[in-house]
């Protein structure tokens, strides 16, 4: 089954801070695909970033980065240089070509909140 | 302008009362999807549809149906709404489902109250 773990419910930080939003998946899949969106107070969901199981590459854009671990299941997201924009409920999901494809499984989500 | 619209966007009814929750997408995209949010459980999709008279379960497709009659409209039917899908509902599309480089767009949400 296909299972996405964010363990942190709520982080604060100060503005400018770094801060690393942790997420862990579990799936059997040999292909798979993650994702994080952001949903700002305002209530919509907001694509970041989506990434294949194949491409173990870090990614940055801008202050947000992407650390991609197949060894420990983890695709882990750090905002740096925090700013009270940046205050959001963020949410990583997964989905699998082979266990119900195009079912995308979300993780409980992080509430990040950026105080100035 | 490319975007999924949802309609209407708050919602309060009473159990049994049949109601549809409408959504469009311009942007000709074959894959689309039903989410709902509910606190401390993130998003967990209902149905979603991969085309036209195309659509299957997602994980919590209990209580609801959907049809896809036309590329652009995937209308989401609770037939006899009960208080325990009171919830925030999400609509999304993408170009050709979640493989491959497809952004996922999704609707503003759609607030429902069932009393």
């Amino acid at each position: 089954a296909q299972k996405v773990t964010q363990a942190q419910t709520e982080i604060s930080v100060v503005e400018k801070e770094d801060v690393t939003l942790d997420c862990v998946y579990e799936t059997r899949d040999t292909t798979y695909y993650l994702f994080w969106y952001k949903q700002p107070p305002s209530g919509e969901l907001v694509f970041l970033i989506r990434r294949n199981s194949f491409d173990e590459q870090n990614e940055i854009s801008g202050r947000y980065s992407w650390n991609f671990q197949k060894s420990t299941s983890s695709f882990n997201f750090t905002i740096t240089a925090s700013q009270v924009v940046d205050s959001a409920v963020y949410f990583c999901a997964l989905s699998g070509d082979q266990t119900g494809a195009n079912n995308l499984f979300f993780g409980t989500g992080t509430r990040l909140t950026v105080i100035p | 302008e490319a975007q999924v619209t949802q309609n209407p966007r708050y919602l309060i009814t009473v159990t049994g009362k049949k109601l549809t929750v409408t959504c469009s997408q311009n942007m000709n995209h074959e894959y689309m999807s039903w989410y709902r949010q509910d606190p401390g459980l993130g998003l967990r999709q209902i149905y979603y549809s991969m085309n036209v008279e195309v659509t299957d379960k997602g994980d919590v497709p209990e209580g609801y149906k959907v049809s896809r009659k036309e590329k652009r409209n995937f209308p989401l039917i609770l037939e006899s709404p009960s208080p325990n899908q009171t919830s925030l509902y999400f609509c999304a599309s993408s170009l050709l489902g979640l493989a491959g480089k497809n952004e996922q767009f999704f609707g503003p949400g759609t607030r429902l109250t069932v009393l």
